[in-house]
């Protein structure tokens, strides 16, 4: 399987910041014959379900705001939120879709001060 | 638009059995996906499996092998989890998820909590 691991597990953040969270895996998420990263990035909600942020490591999901940017290759990702808002309280996580099983991260809670 | 409609929250003893629903709406049920993921309280998020109800195919992560059951009914639109031989550890919010285009999960129920408890 393969091993998803986010950091930091936790951080707090002014209205109006840059956030930046770090995605690691165990193995390349990198599909040679396409040049593509199956890497996605979900936010949720106190109370929601997970939401779908970015695909293919980069690629934002239809009507996802654009301070939200995803990047990386390989086997490290980041997703950086370019100024932070207060409803970007949530927790996200990342998920590879390479290969079964899927798996995620354990999540980093972002909260606002 | 795509909803997918779960059931309501269970209660179970120990060692029953548990049967949870997904009812999907806005799209052609056959031609997707359905996944079922595991989210233990203030915890993170486990792919238990997917089936493809067009064809009742189905995959499982090896962790819940002879724990879930996944099926699906065409003529409803729904597709179903049994959990069985239920333990404390299967305490959880159990969501179904359908997959976009690239095995993604584009869409999300709400979510099932099942409590296990005598």
């Amino acid at each position: 399987d393969i091993v998803m691991t986010q950091s930091p597990s936790s951080l707090a953040m002014s209205v109006g910041q840059k956030v930046t969270m770090s995605c690691k895996s165990s193995q390349s998420l990198l599909n040679s014959s396409n040049q593509k990263n199956y890497l996605a990035w979900y936010q949720q909600k106190p109370g929601q379900s997970p939401k779908l942020l970015v695909y293919f490591a980069s690629t934002r999901e239809s009507g996802v705001p654009d301070r939200f940017i995803g990047s990386g290759s390989g086997t490290d990702f980041t997703l950086t939120i370019s100024s932070v808002q207060a409803e970007d309280l949530a927790d996200y996580f990342c998920q590879q879709h390479y290969s079964t099983p899927r798996t995620f991260g354990g999540g980093t809670k972002l909260e606002i001060k | 638009q795509v909803q997918l409609q779960q059931s309501g929250a269970e209660l179970a003893r120990p060692g029953a059995s548990v049967k949870l629903s997904c009812k999907a709406s806005g799209y052609t049920f056959t031609d997707y996906y359905i996944n079922w993921v595991k989210q233990r309280t203030g915890q993170g998020l486990e792919w238990i499996g997917e089936i493809y109800p067009g064809s009742g195919n189905t995959y499982y992560n090896e962790k819940f092998k002879g724990k879930a059951t996944l099926t699906a009914d065409k003529s409803s639109s729904t597709a179903y989890m049994q959990l069985s031989s239920l333990t404390s550890e299967d305490s959880a919010v159990y969501f179904c998820a359908r997959n976009g285009n690239y095995a993604v999960f584009a869409y999300w129920g709400q979510g099932t909590l099942v409590t296990v408890s005598a």
